[in-house]
């Protein structure tokens, strides 16, 4: 049973340009949901895609987009590129319909951005 | 408002007790978590507690939940140099799948043998 995959591992890029980030969900999940993380921070929630549509959204720019396809598998886009983009980017799957009353959401290894 | 807070290290030697603190300021959050981050790794979930609940506990692992004070804790009894990591405390309001977490900026544990 694989569980939650991204892709790619590492990544620099410059100041404004655009860059696109995978994940692939654990087995059986139906929800993404994709998490920020500075240096020496906690994780900060991007937003969440739920059966193709964003469900939800954390305070984050226009800049940073995202899209679920039918086979629940994400992406993370991020334009115009800010030296604060930065980060480890953590993708979350989670699945919606349990009867589970926690909120356990499974994370991948994250993908590391640099930004110069 | 939502901000957790945790402190930032804490050194113990192998064989004794680590407790790690947490408080929240959401009274509303109903789901407290908390998570492990080894270098280079995901954040893998710990444990877990419902606000309605004021301890739990799972084999090394004891949570106790004090709602009055927003405050949280985890005990992690006869640690081990591989309890090594950064440990994150989150919160939700929602249950589920549904909730969003927000996270603490994280206590850095360190094993000393």
């Amino acid at each position: 049973d694989a569980g939650v995959t991204q892709s790619p591992t590492h990544l620099i890029k410059t100041r404004g340009q655009q860059v696109t980030l995978r994940c692939s969900p654990k087995s059986g999940h139906d929800t993404v949901s994709w998490y920020q993380q500075a240096l020496g921070q906690g994780p900060q929630f991007i937003f969440q895609y739920y059966e193709e549509e964003e469900r939800q959204r954390g305070n984050f720019p226009d800049r940073f987009s995202g899209h679920q396809f039918p086979n629940y598998s994400s992406e993370l886009n991020v334009n115009a590129l800010l030296l604060g983009d930065s980060a480890l980017y953590l993708c979350a799957s989670s699945l919606v319909r349990t009867e589970s009353s926690y909120n356990e959401q499974f994370f991948g290894p994250g993908t590391r951005l640099t930004v110069l | 408002g939502e901000d957790v807070e945790q402190s930032l290290f804490l050194s113990v030697r192998e064989g004794d007790s680590s407790v790690i603190n947490c408080t929240y300021t959401d009274s509303s959050s109903t789901y407290l978590y908390w998570y492990k981050q080894e270098p280079g790794a995901g954040l893998q979930l710990l444990t877990y507690i419902f606000s309605n609940m004021d301890m739990k506990q799972d084999q090394r692992l004891t949570v106790l939940l004090n709602k009055k004070d927003k405050h949280l804790s985890l005990r992690i009894a006869d640690t081990q140099t591989g309890d090594s990591a950064i440990y994150f405390c989150a919160e939700s309001k929602l249950p589920g799948s549904q909730g969003n977490l927000i996270f603490g900026k994280g206590t850095k544990l360190s094993v000393k043998p």
